[in-house]
């Protein structure tokens, strides 16, 4: 089956600079890779997703590279803030089957 | 638009006790899927429904543990007898039919077993 590894596990960074959480997965086959933010007390919530047929995807501060051939996928996010100090997950999945999620990276943003 | 709505937020048992979780999808979402997080981990699938329809439960301890969708809209997972491990957060969340995948997730249900 799919496994996905992610790191860093925590990522601090101050207000403003860029956060960078990466992400590898085992199954070739997988085309569809989402990311989700959870805050404490919520469950996790879709901020961006990614298909195969594209290499990258943006939306405002946040955006996702994907390399298909090197098995890894990226989330960058530009000019931190601290609401968006939160824990964050990749996953993987073949399109219409089940995600497999990575272990998660505590994001902490300091003003 | 209303989201995925789960109920008790959260419950405390005794263990070897029963205790049901509750799931109410997004209107229109046919595919539902109760989820197991533990602390400081990703969620892992226990269950996967495409309508009425167990799609994928390999995951699902089926000693303990059982789920059902009926009328292909709500959906509740028990545990029967609990167990101090089985303390985590269960998460539901549901999707359009299978080719669209984004998945909106519910706020969970916090179980502490003692």
């Amino acid at each position: 089956g799919e496994n996905v590894e992610q790191h860093p596990s925590t990522l601090s960074v101050q207000e403003g600079d860029s956060a960078v959480i990466k992400c590898t997965y085992s199954d070739s086959a997988s085309n569809y890779f989402p990311w989700y933010k959870q805050e404490l007390g919520k469950g996790p919530q879709l901020i961006i997703d990614i298909r195969s047929n594209v290499g990258e995807k943006k939306d405002q501060r946040i955006a996702v590279t994907l390399n298909k051939t090197a098995k890894h996928f990226s989330l960058h996010i530009t000019e931190t803030q601290p609401e968006d100090s939160a824990v964050y997950f990749c996953a993987a999945s073949i399109l219409g089957s089940t995600l497999t999620f990575g272990k998660g990276t505590m994001l902490l943003v300091s003003p | 638009e209303a989201g995925v709505v789960q109920s008790p937020r959260y419950k405390i048992i005794e263990k070897k006790q029963p205790v049901a979780f509750w799931c109410n999808p997004i209107s229109g979402h046919n595919t539902l899927y109760w989820y197991l997080q533990n602390l400081g981990q990703g969620p892992e699938l226990l269950i996967r429904y495409e309508n009425e329809e167990a799609v994928d439960d390999s995951q699902l301890p089926k000693d303990r543990f059982s789920a059902e969708r009926l009328k292909g809209v709500d959906s509740t997972l028990k545990i029967q007898p609990a167990e101090l491990g089985d303390s985590a957060v269960y998460l539901c969340a549901s999707s359009l039919p299978s080719g669209v995948d984004t998945q909106y997730f519910g706020p969970g249900t916090r179980l502490t077993v003692l």
